[in-house]
């Protein structure tokens, strides 16, 4: 079966510090990968999908990026943290061969920037 | 411009009663729509994922019903219970060859005992 890991679960950080948040999906291959942000309140947010190892496609501008640096691995960074940053964010996966394609969402990790 | 509005946006109800979400939507041209619950602090789980032929479709105590005329869909929780708590996220996937899912803000339920 799949599972899909998100580390650290929670994390406070100062402004202006960096991140990275790791993501990785067990027993699949080659699945489509997604960054969401969630802020207290709000829906999700779409920041970043990858169809590929090394394609990574940015959908809102921000001072986020991702990596893939392997099939299974997604990772979220940032140089300088904001305030505007703090937020739930949801590791996703779902499976390029299926006509539904399914998200299944990871269990998040929880960012406050003070 | 794809959207997903869901109301309302909170909704409070005794533990046994019954209660419907509504989510309407705009994406054009439709493929899927599916039901997420998401407990606090937690990532979304699917409920339900209806197509365009589909009518009503159940998962234990929830049903969602999809008219695509409408574009309308709803979620109906019976005998509610505590556990139910949590935000209920409605998703729309286009058929456009789209990767990319249009999510509703969900509808935050607590169930009191």
């Amino acid at each position: 079966s799949q599972t899909i890991h998100q580390w650290p679960a929670t994390l406070v950080q100062p402004v202006g510090s960096p991140l990275s948040l790791e993501c990785t999906v067990e027993g699949t291959s080659n699945p489509n990968l997604y960054w969401y942000r969630q802020a207290a309140g709000r829906g999700l947010q779409l920041l970043f999908y990858s169809v590929g190892i090394g394609q990574i496609s940015s959908e809102v501008p921000q001072n986020l990026s991702a990596s893939r640096p392997q099939d299974r691995q997604f990772i979220l960074s940032s140089k300088k943290l904001l305030l505007s940053d703090s937020g739930f964010y949801l590791c996703a996966w779902s499976d390029t061969n299926s006509v539904q394609e399914t998200q299944y969402f990871g269990p998040g990790t929880r960012l406050l920037v003070l | 411009k794809n959207q997903v509005e869901q109301s309302p946006q909170s909704l409070i109800i005794l533990e046994g009663k019954n209660c419907t979400l509504q989510c309407n939507y705009t994406v054009s041209p439709f493929s899927n729509l599916r039901w997420y619950k998401q407990d606090t602090g937690r990532g979304p789980v699917s409920l339900t994922i209806m197509t365009f032929s589909e009518n009503t479709k159940s998962n234990g105590r929830y049903t969602a019903t999809l008219d695509a005329d409408t574009k309308q869909s709803s979620l109906h929780i019976t005998a509610s219970q505590l556990s139910d708590s949590a935000s209920y996220i409605c998703v729309v996937r286009s058929s456009g060859g789209s990767y990319i899912p249009t999510f509703g803000r969900g509808t935050s339920l607590i169930v009191h005992p």
